[in-house]
């Protein structure tokens, strides 16, 4: 059964800060993976999606990667700000089901 | 118009009422999916259906049931609620892409079971 762990529950920094952000995952047999923004009680955003075949992808200051072969990626933020703060929830596409989800990390950047 | 719609936003209910939770969606996608949140327990399935004659049960299916009317619309229901069904539920769509398929998340429906 695939599990999806995300590392840390929560953090705080101050504004302009870089973070990474850990999403570990246990059967890489994955279609893709994809990073969501969630704010309080609010619907989910969805930021960046890595397929399978591919090792990373960016989007203005995000940059996610992934590693298949070891069942990690990680949610590189570059230079934070306030509005940043959010959950981000990572989720892993099987074949044939719907979404895995994280628990999320909480993050909190202060001006 | 939002692509993926959900009604209601917001439920208050009592224990063994039945409660129906729509979802509808413009976005011409095949496959739909019922999620629940808790607070610090991230996303979890309840059904899923890949089509109009498809409906699958998720992690947590117990005391929910689905019905797939049309492409377009998927209804939740829970037949008899109780108290740890209140939760944020999310109505979810998708293309079938292989490994371009993304979900498009509605806005969430806030039910709370009293």
């Amino acid at each position: 059964k695939q599990e999806v762990t995300q590392i840390p529950a929560a953090l705080s920094v101050p504004e302009g800060e870089n973070l990474v952000l850990n999403c570990s995952f246990t059967d890489s047999a994955i279609y893709n993976l994809q990073w969501f923004r969630q704010d309080p009680g609010k619907g989910l955003t969805s930021l960046l999606l890595i397929q399978s075949s591919q090792r990373e992808q960016t989007s203005g200051r995000l940059n996610a990667s992934l590693d298949k072969s070891s069942g990690r990626s990680t949610l590189y933020i570059a230079a934070s700000q306030p509005g940043d703060s959010a959950t981000y929830l990572c989720a892993v596409n099987q074949a044939g089901t719907a979404l895995i989800f994280g628990k999320g990390t909480t993050l909190s950047v202060s001006s | 118009d939002a692509d993926v719609t959900q009604t209601p936003r917001n439920r208050i209910t009592k224990t063994g009422k039945r409660i129906m939770l729509e979802c509808s969606q413009t976005k011409g996608h095949d496959r739909m999916y019922w999620y629940r949140q808790d607070p610090g327990l991230g996303l979890r399935l309840i059904y899923y259906s890949f089509d109009v004659k498809d409906i699958n049960k998720g992690e947590i299916s117990d005391g929910y049931s689905v019905s797939r009317q049309a492409q377009a619309k998927f209804s939740l229901s829970l037949e008899s609620a109780i108290p740890n069904q209140t939760a944020l539920y999310f109505c979810a769509t998708s293309a079938t892409q292989g490994e371009r398929e993304t979900q498009y998340f509605g806005p969430g429906t806030r039910l709370l079971v009293l």
